[in-house]
């Protein structure tokens, strides 16, 4: 168990919905990084949040959104879903979200939630 | 996106054989990590390199951060059955209060008895 709890764990839904994927980082930890993995795909880096704020910005698209809150759970939300947006998506966490010595960029992965888009 | 080239896509081996897999970016990283992931989970690292050149172990794992820092290697020796998932590279850069990672295409590795 990492400490990371997603929710739903599957989820599916139509073309054209709308859905929230939500995360709740291990204790302590002030990053959460979101990434999708579709099948047979590696992962892609979605985005990152330290401490409420946005910090790092991957292959989101415009219809995706997430956030922060200030009890550190992240929310990532997904609109006007299109087939191609059925996949896994990843939230991880980590202590360290700055540049500093000794960051490992280890990352704490949670189980997945599961969208199947129809 | 960017993503890390890892080879092989997949490998199917004997319980008790070596495994090498490797990963090669256009891009120098400051960091370079290995994960695994078993079905249905999500990944767990394995192993973390630092510095170009470091040779580090974990158990029967052992991996490289290349000289270039545009690569890195992992080695699995005698494979058992548990070993099964997919395996991945990853490259972290950090720039300022950003830590960006991206991660490799995976190895598949199957093991068979």
């Amino acid at each position: 168990d990492s400490g990371v709890t997603q929710t739903p764990k599957h989820l599916i839904t139509a073309t054209g919905q709308r859905v929230t994927l939500r995360c709740s980082p291990r204790s302590g930890d002030l990053s959460v990084y979101w990434y999708q993995q579709s099948l047979d795909q590696g992962l892609q880096f979605l985005i990152q949040y330290y401490n409420g704020e946005e910090r790092a910005k991957g292959n989101i698209l415009e219809r995706f959104s997430a956030q922060q809150f200030p009890d550190l759970h992240s929310e990532l939300n997904l609109s006007s879903l299109e087939l191609g947006d059925s996949a896994l998506y990843f939230c991880a966490s980590s202590s360290r979200g700055l540049a500093l010595l000794g960051n490992t960029g280890e990352l704490f992965f949670g189980e997945g939630s599961r969208l199947t888009v129809l | 996106g960017q993503q890390l080239n890892q080879s092989p896509q997949s490998m199917f081996i004997q319980e008790g054989e070596d495994v090498s897999m490797n990963c090669t970016s256009s891009s120098i990283f400051n960091t370079w990590l290995w994960y695994k992931q078993d079905p249905g989970e999500g990944p767990v690292l394995l192993i973390a390199l630092y510095k170009a050149g470091e040779l580090t172990s974990n158990g029967r794992l052992t991996a490289q951060f290349g000289i270039t820092r545009k690569d890195s290697f992992l080695n699995i020796s005698a494979s058992i059955p548990s070993d099964v998932g997919i395996y991945f590279c990853a490259g972290q850069v950090r720039t300022g209060t950003a830590s960006k990672l991206t991660f490799g295409t995976g190895t598949r590795l199957q093991v068979t008895l």
